[in-house]
């Protein structure tokens, strides 16, 4: 079956502009996270969602970066005001359930800043 | 604070050799281990998930091994191929369902 999807797979904006980045998880899964990888940072969590609610925010890197699910399935991560330290991989993935669930991954969404 | 620390951060061997690949944990309140791979501009792929219950995972040439009480994970890898050149990480998954990752070790396996 299909995988996690993500789009666009590359983004270049300038600085000081809103980007919003699109995740579709693999059909069934409840459960949608974001990550980060970067080149000094390596890969960090974001946010995740069961369903369409976020219950845990505080891995988001600051208040320009917010996320939202809707129909528990597509989710957006929206970064506002964008700085040059937002260049990153921005990877999505889904499971089943929490915790105890395999977690697949998307192929990212390649953000670059000028 | 989870810390997941893999040693070291590359590793050339020559193909047909057997190899082990190490992850270390701060914290043992795991949920479980997942050991992934990731080619150079690609996402990740998940190669095997061991839950905190369990001590060992197969799948075709890859085992993983996991001993909670010293925060250690092993990966082994049988008769190591060209093909099996990439970054691989482990990440374990606390209890709020984020996965914390180690910084990867990138294996090259050469002909």
């Amino acid at each position: 079956g299909a995988g996690v999807s993500q789009s666009p797979s590359n983004k270049v904006t300038e600085k000081g502009k809103d980007v919003e980045l699109r995740c579709d998880p693999i059909s069934g899964h409840t459960a949608l996270y974001w990550y980060r990888q970067s080149l000094g940072q390596g890969l960090e969590f974001l946010i995740y969602f069961q369903g369409n609610s976020a219950p845990d925010k505080s891995g988001l890197p600051s208040d320009r970066f917010s996320a939202e699910r809707t129909g528990g399935s597509v989710s957006t991560l929206t970064i506002q005001r964008t700085q040059q330290e937002d260049s990153a991989v921005y990877l999505c993935a889904s499971s089943f359930g929490l915790a105890f669930y395999e977690q697949f991954f998307g192929p990212g969404t390649r953000l670059t800043v000028l | 604070k989870q810390e997941v620390t893999q040693i070291p951060a590359a590793l050339s061997v020559p193909e047909g050799e057997n190899l082990v690949l190490n992850c270390s944990f701060t914290d043992s309140a795991i949920y479980n281990l997942q050991w992934f791979r990731q080619d150079p501009g690609k996402g990740l792929t998940s190669l095997l998930l061991i839950q905190s219950s369990q001590r060992e995972q197969t799948s075709g040439r890859l085992n993983a091994s996991l001993d909670k009480s010293s925060g250690r994970s092993t990966l082994y890898i049988a008769a190591s191929q060209p093909g099996d050149s990439a970054t691989y990480l482990c990440a374990s998954t606390g209890a709020n369902s984020k996965l914390t990752f180690g910084k990867g070790i990138t294996l090259s396996v050469r002909p």
